[in-house]
């Protein structure tokens, strides 16, 4: 079975500052990896997502993520923090399981963006 | 496009009963998967569905099941409730499900709250 692992359950920044929201993968074969954000009392919106065609990958409010084989790391990045990146962010890996993919997540990791 | 809706978005239970949750996904996707978010045990995978037949299912008792309608739209019960199954449930939906990028699409969830 494959496995995610966030390192950091809690991430604190400065707003304008950069972020860095750390991912790890075990694999396989190649994966196709993804980043969620959870807001207070929402589900999840897909951020971003690998697919094998680029190794960097751009998302949305400004998000990127660098998929790094030899590291098996998708960490996930925004040069500027802004308050409304404030919530919770889910690495996850698809997995095959019979007929069909499911999604494996990571633990999560809390942004706090300090005024 | 309407996104995927679940209801309710807040139950109350107390240990013993039985409850059904309901989803109704994206117009025009056939598959619909579930997932339990707990504080402890992070985002787990329950079951997939498609065409009205269970294709995945996760690591969970038998109390937890599900189906789907011809319509797409999923319900899932859970049965003798346990403090333990108290967690927010997740919808989420997709085209097929069939290929490992297939990008899902969540819902605000239902919390569920067992006392």
């Amino acid at each position: 079975a494959q496995s995610v692992t966030q390192l950091g359950s809690h991430v604190s920044v400065s707003e304008g500052a950069l972020v860095l929201l750390r991912c790890n993968y075990s694999s396989s074969v190649p994966p196709y990896l993804f980043w969620y954000v959870q807001y207070p009392n929402q589900g999840l919106q897909l951020l971003l997502k690998y697919t094998s065609a680029a190794t960097l990958v751009k998302g949305i409010n400004g998000f990127e993520a660098e998929f790094k084989k030899s590291e098996t790391s998708f960490h996930l990045t925004k040069p500027s923090a802004h308050m409304s990146d404030a919530a919770e962010y889910f690495c996850a890996v698809s997995e095959a399981g019979a007929g069909s993919y499911q999604l494996t997540f990571g633990k999560g990791t809390k942004l706090s963006v300090i005024p | 496009k309407a996104g995927v809706t679940q209801t309710p978005r807040y139950l109350i239970k107390t240990r013993g009963q039985q409850v059904t949750l309901s989803c109704s996904p994206i117009s025009g996707h056939r598959s619909v998967s579930w997932y339990q978010q707990t504080p402890g045990q992070g985002l787990q995978f329950l079951f997939e569905y498609f065409s009205e037949t269970q294709r995945n299912k996760g690591n969970f008792p038998g109390r937890f099941s599900g189906r789907q309608f011809s319509n797409s739209r999923s319900e899932m019960n859970v049965s003798t409730l346990e403090l333990g199954d108290s967690a927010l449930y997740l919808c989420a939906s997709s085209v097929d499900g069939s290929t490992s990028y297939n990008e899902q699409f969540f819902g605000p969830g239902t919390r569920l709250t067992v006392l």
